[in-house]
């Protein structure tokens, strides 16, 4: 039943570690996203990909690096994690013609130490 | 570039009525979405507003008026259940992609 879901759901590691996190949705959407929710809950995109393909890179570090083997897994690697990395990481899923209308997974919280 | 204004917090007492506003500043506009998202959890998609006017969604409504570039989010009978985060949203065409841009957010706090 699950529309949007994300792995893991907590992450606590040490600084300049690579980590990943993995996101499937079974919605039959051809869009999916990446945001990033700070501590003040502002919510910002980070990346788009429609049907695989990059559509939206919004100035973030390259140490972040997208991977979509299909239209409906968007993975999100980061390396050499950072401080200021602690968020909440969530990923979204829209029809390419209904950006406004997202359907977001649970999010995954990641505190770097 | 869009900017999106919201209250930063509002508090309301079980059974009333609440209006949560948000003023955009857009160089394209489609429509305004609300979402709602409780703590710990993830962002719902609410309503979308494309025209002017009033949407309801049983205790749920949204306006809109395009030439304020004004629209609020008004929550009736209020419940407890119903304290969350409120973000309204606009669409932002950056070339030939769409995206989402969120507003700061507004934390309802409903009290018994």
């Amino acid at each position: 039943d699950t529309a949007v879901s994300q792995t893991p759901k907590y992450l606590v590691t040490q600084m300049g570690n690579d980590k990943s996190i993995k996101c499937e949705q079974n919605l039959g959407h051809d869009t999916m996203y990446w945001y990033k929710q700070d501590s003040k809950k502002f919510l910002k995109i980070m990346f788009s990909y429609n049907n695989k393909e990059l559509i939206i890179n919004e100035t973030v570090p390259n140490r972040f690096s997208p991977k979509s083997p299909d239209k409906a897994h968007l993975n999100l690697h980061i390396n050499s994690l950072e401080l200021g990395d602690s968020a909440v990481y969530f990923c979204a899923s829209s029809q390419v013609d209904s950006t406004d209308t997202q359907y977001f997974g649970p999010g995954t919280r990641l505190t770097v130490l | 570039g869009q900017s999106l204004e919201q209250p930063s917090e509002v508090t309301a007492v079980e059974g009333a009525i609440v209006q949560i506003n948000c003023t955009y500043q857009t160089s394209g506009f489609y429509g305004l979405s609300w979402y709602q998202q409780h703590d710990g959890g993830a962002p719902t998609f609410l309503s979308y507003n494309a025209l002017d006017g009033l949407e309801e969604t049983g205790r749920f409504s949204s306006f809109l008026s395009r030439s304020d570039s004004y629209g609020y989010l008004l929550l009736q009978e209020l419940q407890m259940k119903d304290s969350a985060s409120y973000f309204c949203a606009v669409r932002d065409r950056g070339g030939a992609t769409n995206k989402l841009i969120f507003g700061t957010g507004t934390l309802l706090a409903v009290q018994p």
